[in-house]
Parts: structure tokens; C-alpha cells; sequence
């Protein structure tokens, strides 16, 4: 049973670009989050989401970020026109219901230069 | 408000017991979880807590005292594979779902 994928696992963006980032949950999993790991911080909630729904998105900047997790396909998180300040690692986790652990990803190391 | 806090780095010798220690605040807690981090890797879940008292599960426990707002996660025998990050976080009836994560404490194991 493959885990949480995430993909690509590191990327660079120079500023202004767009970056998107992937993530397949768990199989049977149909419960999404994004969370967002600066160096020597600690994860930050960023949006959950649910098949074609965004439940909860009180982490996300309201500007340049958004999230989907369409009916079919992993769920991308979209980061546009990128700044220095964007750079972190962004994991994303699954679970089959809102009571369940949640089961993390390796991540994406998105890059700003 | 809702905040987490654990120490930041703990250092222990190879084949010894640790506790990790976690103070939380939040409104309509509903269960706190223990996540161990190796750098550059996945959080991968160690334990789970909603009700009082202690939670052993091989090497690792984990303890949880809602009327003090207080866990600990107990690290027995240990090895230079745990090594590691330890994140304490915390779930709330209105989050949604989703956890609010302190900092992590950094171990350091030495032989």
C-alpha cells in the first residue's frame, strides 16, 4: 500500500514564477492537507480538503495560494508569481476520516531564487 | 488562542529513558498526537492520546493529562536511530480536522 506521494521533491522557482506542487494520498484516503515547515519551525496548517471541496482554508494567504483536490487526480497546491519568502518545505498529508491520524508525505522543498 | 509548546532540543545517552515534554492550549481539545521527524523526511505517527492516562506501545509512551494541559511522550532503551525530531500537536472540535503542531524538539542521541 504506497503512502502519501508528493512530487517533485525539491523544486526551484526563480521569483515571479508559478509553482505547483503535487500530492496522491493513500489509497482509500479521501481527506487532504497541506501543511507548510519553515527551517526551525514547526508545521503550519495551510488548507484541508475533501474530493472537489475545500473544507477548511483559514491557513492559506489569501493571495497568489490556492488548492484543489479534484474528482479525479492528486490534489495540487498552486503558488503564483513566488516570492523569496515562499521557500519551504510544503508537506501534504491524507487520513479516511477527519478522526484518523494523519499519514504525511516526504514533501516538496520549493526554492525561491 | 491555541499554542503548543515543548523544549527545543534534549540530548540522551544510547540505551536510556527520555521524556519529552508537551504543554498545550486549546479550545475544545479533542486529542493530542505524538509525530517523530527525521531531517529532510515525513513526519510518521507514533501515538494518539483523547483521554487520560498512558499509552505504551513497545519502546514508546505517551501520557496526556487534559485537566493540566500537559503530555509527555517516554522514550525507553534508546537507540541512535531516534535521533530525530519529535512533534507534539494538538486537535480541536472546531479545527476541521486538522492539528496545530508545536515546534518540535530536537533529541540527540549519544552513544
Amino acid at each position: 500500500n504506497a503512502g502519501v506521494m508528493q512530487n517533485p521533491r525539491h523544486l526551484v522557482r526563480r521569483r515571479g514564477q508559478e509553482a505547483r506542487l503535487r500530492c496522491s494520498p493513500m489509497k482509500g484516503h479521501s481527506h487532504v492537507y497541506w501543511y507548510r515547515q519553515l527551517p526551525e519551525e514547526g508545521l503550519k496548517f495551510m488548507v484541508y480538503l475533501q474530493k472537489e471541496n475545500i473544507i477548511d482554508e483559514s491557513g492559506m494567504p489569501k493571495e497568489r495560494f490556492s488548492a484543489e483536490f479534484p474528482k479525479e487526480g492528486p490534489s495540487i497546491l498552486r503558488i503564483q508569481q513566488v516570492v523569496r519568502g515562499d521557500s519551504a518545505a510544503y508537506f501534504c498529508a491524507s487520513s479516511p476520516d477527519r478522526g484518523s491520524p494523519l499519514h504525511f508525505g516526504n514533501g516538496t522543498r520549493l526554492t525561491v531564487t | 488562542g491555541q499554542n503548543i509548546d515543548q523544549p527545543t532540543e534534549m540530548t540522551a545517552t544510547e540505551g536510556a529513558i527520555v521524556q519529552i515534554n508537551c504543554t498545550y492550549q486549546t479550545s475544545g481539545f479533542n486529542g493530542l498526537f505524538w509525530y517523530q521527524q527525521h531531517a529532510g523526511e515525513a513526519p510518521t505517527f507514533l501515538s494518539y492520546n483523547v483521554l487520560d492516562g498512558l499509552e505504551e506501545k513497545g519502546r514508546f509512551s505517551s501520557f496526556l493529562s487534559r485537566s493540566k494541559g500537559y503530555s509527555y511522550l517516554l522514550l525507553k532503551e534508546l537507540q541512535m536511530k531516534d535521533s530525530a525530531s519529535y512533534l507534539c500537536a494538538a486537535k480541536s472540535r472546531g479545527s476541521q480536522g486538522n492539528l496545530i503542531f508545536g515546534k518540535g524538539t530536537k533529541l540527540s542521541v549519544k552513544p
